[in-house]
């Protein structure tokens, strides 16, 4: 596609409960980021890929949260024992090389919500 | 730690006048001023950005005005119109190596036709 794609667009689970979040980035683009944004407010950071490797996971907020790329392509956030939370919308973006002029593009996110 | 402070939380301007979204930032370390625009449902997407080796960047109907000695920047919405209606978010990138964008808490534009 030509956008950035993420999957599902919604979730539903429930607290204690195991969710994977994919993220399909524009092809080309090394660069990957995950993103989180809770109702009325702003992208909060959670990882950055360049390529395969976690280039800076500083963001995650703890170790329920785990993102990998394992083919420097498609990305899975995955985590572990929901809790309530954890409700928000996941956002991924890619962006191409290194050196770029810092524009990410997003995906529309997948919206979790942990009953 | 809040490190782009965004205001005002929500702004109504009536169609063709001039809505101003106001941000402030501590950290000297930030070399990338991006404004982003997101639409019900949908992703934030890059509406203009600015380095801080300018004080102003135009384009079109957005301009950013910036102000280093402040640590503040601001973006500009001329002759606003109802397809402006969205939230607006400021954006602040360290240099080196780590690449992400902070981001601050939004401003939700209504413009009334």
């Amino acid at each position: 596609g030509a956008g950035v794609s993420q999957t599902p667009s919604n979730k539903v689970t429930e607290k204690g409960k195991y969710v994977e979040l994919r993220c399909d980035p524009i092809s080309g683009h090394t660069a990957l980021y995950w993103y989180r944004q809770s109702l009325g407010q702003g992208p909060e950071f959670l990882i950055y890929f360049q390529g395969t490797g976690a280039a800076d996971d500083s963001g995650l907020p703890n170790d329920r949260f785990f993102a990998v790329r394992p083919e420097g392509s498609v990305s899975t956030l995955k985590i572990q024992r929901t809790e309530r939370g954890d409700s928000a919308v996941y956002l991924c973006a890619s962006s191409p090389t290194w050196g770029n002029t810092g524009e990410l593009f997003f995906g529309e996110g997948s919206r979790l919500t942990v009953l | 730690q809040q490190q782009v402070k965004q205001s005002p939380q929500s702004l109504i301007v009536q169609k063709g006048g001039i809505s101003i979204i106001n941000c402030a930032y501590e950290n000297t370390a930030f070399d990338y001023f991006p404004w982003y625009q997101q639409f019900p449902g949908k992703g934030p997407a890059l509406l203009i950005a600015i380095r801080p080796d300018v004080s102003e960047k135009k384009e079109g109907r957005f301009t950013i005005s910036f102000n280093k000695s402040a640590k503040q920047f601001s973006l500009h919405i001329m002759d606003s119109q109802p397809g402006d209606s969205a939230t607006y978010f400021c954006a602040a990138r360290k240099s080196g190596s780590a690449r992400q964008l902070t981001f601050g808490s939004g401003t939700q534009l209504t413009v009334l036709p």
